[in-house]
């Protein structure tokens, strides 16, 4: 199973459209959890972190559900501006310290006028 | 205005080349990494230092070769590549160890190996 697994897409979506996502991911002692936004040909940006009581900035919100181990972000009322590539990305301290950002391989996003 | 800097930000180099990708970071972060990302493919964890010190090596072919000389520079040096390697290289740098894990990048080394 991969360690972070979404679907790549693409979902093609009429602007003002109501769009989610969803990310699994395999190891139950993950500990934070974001999506980031890449443009093409861009390095990818935060666009926000997940919480596990939710959270919202405008017309984001994301969801973390622990127990299932996924997280969901959901976008109201699509811009095409909000045409990207959106990456789920699971934050991990090992054991041993380690730190490490694991990213998964992005859903691709594109909206239509 | 990032405050990841990564030059070059564009490199074609030949098999037998020798080249070096350098990374600055200028956000008082601990902890640098270089990713590299392919087409189609998601961005794959090459190394982590924390604190300077390696504490990742994602099983990379010895022909890349990091060095981190402080907490604000870091440099992926290449030799003897092949055409497979080409991909964007990009550099992130967070806190690091009790601290914001939030990753901020660089905008990348389109390598391309001829």
């Amino acid at each position: 199973r991969k360690e972070v697994e979404q679907d790549p897409g693409p979902f093609n979506v009429p602007e003002g459209a109501t769009v989610a996502f969803n990310c699994t991911y395999s190891n139950s002692a993950s500990q934070s959890f974001f999506w980031y936004r890449q443009d093409c040909r861009k390095e990818p940006k935060l666009l926000m972190s997940v919480y596990s009581s939710g959270n919202e900035d405008g017309r984001f919100t994301a969801q973390l559900n622990r127990a299932s181990q996924y997280i969901s972000l959901l976008i109201r009322d699509s811009k095409l501006s909000d045409s990207a590539t959106y990456l789920c990305v699971v934050y991990l301290i090992s054991n041993f310290g380690n730190e490490k950002l694991t990213f998964g391989t992005g859903t691709r996003l594109t909206i239509i006028p | 205005e990032t405050g990841v800097t990564q030059t070059p930000r564009h490199l074609v180099m030949g098999m037998t080349n020798k080249k070096s990708l350098k990374c600055e970071q200028h956000l008082g972060h601990n902890a640098m990494y270089w990713y590299k990302q392919s087409a189609k493919k998601p961005l794959e964890l090459m190394f982590v230092y924390s604190l300077e010190e390696r504490v990742e090596n994602n099983s990379v072919p010895s022909r890349f070769s990091p060095e981190c000389p402080n907490s604000s520079h870091l440099f992926l040096h290449l030799h003897t590549l092949q055409p497979e390697d080409s991909a964007l290289y990009l550099c992130a740098s967070s806190q690091g160890p009790g601290g914001n894990t939030e990753a901020f990048f660089g905008q990348g080394t389109r390598l391309t190996v001829v």
